[in-house]
């Protein structure tokens, strides 16, 4: 398997573009999540899908944010307009089998906004 | 709600010494626990998992973490330290009935020769 793929690895844009990131989850897989890490802030959970709906986006900033997933194999996170302080790296994340099931990984979307 | 705390934010040990990263959760139900491994520029990878079925697990390149319910603790060991083993571990719980995968601020490790 391919893994959880993010595209794109780097993002620079300024300040008021709007930003889209992508995510393949692994096949089969019906939880996916997006992480957002930064120095300060270390792993925030922003938001979680289960076959598709989200669950929880609790963590999901402000209405500057949203995230969809329009079917089991991809979803988007979606920042409009984007600020500065957004910038960070985004992580997507796939599991299977509920609560034991371990997370898989994407290699981070790296976002600066200038 | 659950979270965890990991004791340290660097720890620096010598090659083929004693690796003791801490980590101290918070759950009201039964906790799944597990530890992460970041390598620079990299998604993070699973190292271990505790999953209710044995208090001590092993996961990869000999690490190890022991489930102390008493303490609230997770601790990851490894007997001897490798080079290679210098990155930034995230002990990490979710709890029954939830999806959601909480990480701590994470513990970064030097190795020096």
């Amino acid at each position: 398997d391919a893994g959880v793929i993010q595209s794109p690895r780097h993002e620079v844009t300024e300040m008021g573009q709007e930003v889209t990131l992508r995510c393949k989850p692994i096949s089969g897989h019906d939880y996916l999540f997006w992480y957002r890490q930064t120095m300060m802030r270390g792993l925030e959970l922003l938001i979680y899908f289960n076959n598709n709906v989200p669950i929880d986006d609790s963590g999901m900033p402000e209405d500057r944010f949203s995230a969809k997933m329009p079917n089991a194999s991809f979803s988007t996170l979606k920042i409009q307009p984007s600020e500065p302080r957004d910038s960070a790296v985004y992580f997507c994340a796939s599991s299977f089998r509920g609560e034991t099931g371990e997370l898989f990984f994407g290699e981070g979307s790296r976002l600066t906004v200038l | 709600a659950q979270s965890v705390t990991q004791l340290g934010s660097h720890v620096s040990v010598s090659e083929g010494a004693l690796v003791l990263l801490r980590c101290n959760y918070s759950s009201s139900v039964p906790p799944y626990l597990f530890w992460y491994v970041q390598y620079p520029n990299q998604g993070l990878q699973l190292l271990l998992k505790y999953t209710s079925a044995a208090t001590l697990v092993k996961g990869i390149n000999d690490f190890e973490a022991e489930f102390k319910k008493s303490e609230t603790s997770f601790h990851l060991t490894k007997p001897s330290a490798h080079m290679s083993d210098a990155a930034e571990y995230f002990c990490a719980v979710r709890g029954s009935n939830t999806g959601k995968l909480i990480f701590g601020q994470g513990t970064t490790l030097q190795v020096k020769p």
